[in-house]
Parts: C-alpha cells; sequence; structure tokens
C-alpha cells in the first residue's frame, strides 16, 4: 500500500551541485506534479506531467527540470542548485478525472 | 487569477473546544474546493472536498460548506483532540479541460490543540 514513494527523504548540498528526487507512484495515475513547500507560502507547483510523456511547466519551473521516465515515476532535477531552492518539495499523482491528488512524505532539502 | 486566501496561524485550543479555519476563494467558472491536512513530518491528505455550490464535505468530524455568494468553504469541527494538531490547507481545483486538474493552495493554517 506504497501509493507515492519519494527518495530521499532528506538532502543537504552545496550551492552549485546538482540533484535528482525521485517519485513513484503505484496507483496507475497518469497525471504527477512537483510542489515546493516554504513557510508562509502554502504549496507551489513548479512542473507537472498530465500524461506519460508529457511535462508542463508550473508556477516556480525556474531552476528546474523534470523527467516523465514512464507512467510510475517522475523525476525533479536540480542542475546547479541554489540556497533559495532550500525548501521541502512534495511529488503527487492523481487520476485523469479529476481525482484528488495523492501526495508523498516530501523530501527536505537544504542547500549549503 | 486563481488563488486561496486562509486565515493565519498558529490557531490554538483547548481539547474539545470549537473550530473554525476560514478559507475564501477567488475564481472564475465552478471550482471544486478541498481541505488538506499534514501531519508533523508527513505530506499531505486529503481531508474532505466539495464539487458544487452548497455541497457539504465531511470526514473524520471535520465539515467544510461550498458558498458560491461568499467564495468561502471554512472548515469547522464541533470538538478538537489533540490528535487534530496539523496544518491544515483550503485548495481549489480548475478543471482545464485537458488531462490534469492543477490545484491551488493557501498558505495553510497551523492549528495546535492543547489537553
Amino acid at each position: 500500500n506504497a501509493g507515492v514513494t519519494q527518495t530521499p527523504k532528506f538532502q543537504v548540498l552545496k550551492t552549485g551541485q546538482s540533484m535528482t528526487l525521485q517519485c513513484a507512484q503505484d496507483m496507475n495515475h497518469n497525471s504527477m506534479y512537483w510542489y515546493r513547500q516554504d513557510p508562509g507560502m502554502g504549496l507551489r507547483l513548479i512542473y507537472y506531467s498530465a500524461s506519460e510523456g508529457t511535462t508542463d511547466k508550473g508556477e516556480v519551473p525556474n531552476g528546474y527540470n523534470v523527467s516523465r521516465l514512464n507512467k510510475r515515476e517522475f523525476s525533479l532535477r536540480l542542475e546547479s542548485a541554489a540556497p533559495s531552492q532550500t525548501s521541502v518539495y512534495f511529488c503527487a499523482s492523481s487520476s485523469q478525472q479529476g481525482q484528488p491528488q495523492h501526495f508523498g512524505d516530501g523530501t527536505r532539502l537544504s542547500i549549503l | 487569477g486563481n488563488s486561496v486566501t486562509q486565515m493565519e496561524g498558529p490557531v490554538t485550543l483547548s481539547e474539545e473546544a470549537f473550530l473554525t479555519i476560514n478559507c475564501t476563494y477567488t475564481a472564475t467558472g465552478y471550482p471544486s474546493l478541498f481541505w488538506y491536512v499534514q501531519y508533523p513530518g508527513e505530506g499531505l491528505q486529503l481531508l474532505l472536498k466539495a464539487t458544487k455550490a452548497d455541497d457539504k464535505g465531511s470526514n473524520k468530524g471535520f465539515e467544510a460548506t461550498y458558498r458560491k455568494e461568499t467564495t468561502s468553504f471554512h472548515l469547522e469541527k464541533g470538538s478538537v483532540q489533540v490528535s487534530d494538531s496539523a496544518v491544515y490547507f483550503c485548495a481549489l481545483r480548475r478543471y482545464y479541460g485537458g488531462a490534469t486538474n492543477k490545484l491551488i493552495f493557501g498558505t495553510g493554517t497551523l492549528l495546535a490543540v492543547q489537553p
């Protein structure tokens, strides 16, 4: 009964380093999402993938790239990490028919 | 544009007190409305939802009514417990006619319930 699984749970990076956050869902959902959560700002959408093979920018895409590797997996990459990207990152998925999104437990990322 | 505004926290209550967390929204058309809850160290979980005006969502003793006339979706619970301590997010979803449904979140309200 895994749902949405994110790895790693915690990571510390130095400015300029690269990093890929992994996300996998086992619910056969078509759509997947990456959010960042910052104090006082709620969750903001970084990128999303409506279906396998497609990706689109969300509200705050700068500094990130994504890959929808297959229907199950949707990764988020930071090519050159910056302190402003210190945040908690959440992956979510949903079916195509407008059902609610299911969230992973998050990745807490600190960039020094 | 679409947006969600919810009351700032933290909200501190004693056990068995009545809870209200205000949420108002701005949106064109007819969005669906949600409350999500985030317990410490965990991801967000759907608490309840409403998809059209005058719908009442309910779950685990929590309720919220979709009020189109006041563009509100306030969360209420008659008697809170210590285990309800969490961050609560109000969100709206516009269906964009394609294959996805993007959520717009409020900033979250921290609820702390004391025994």
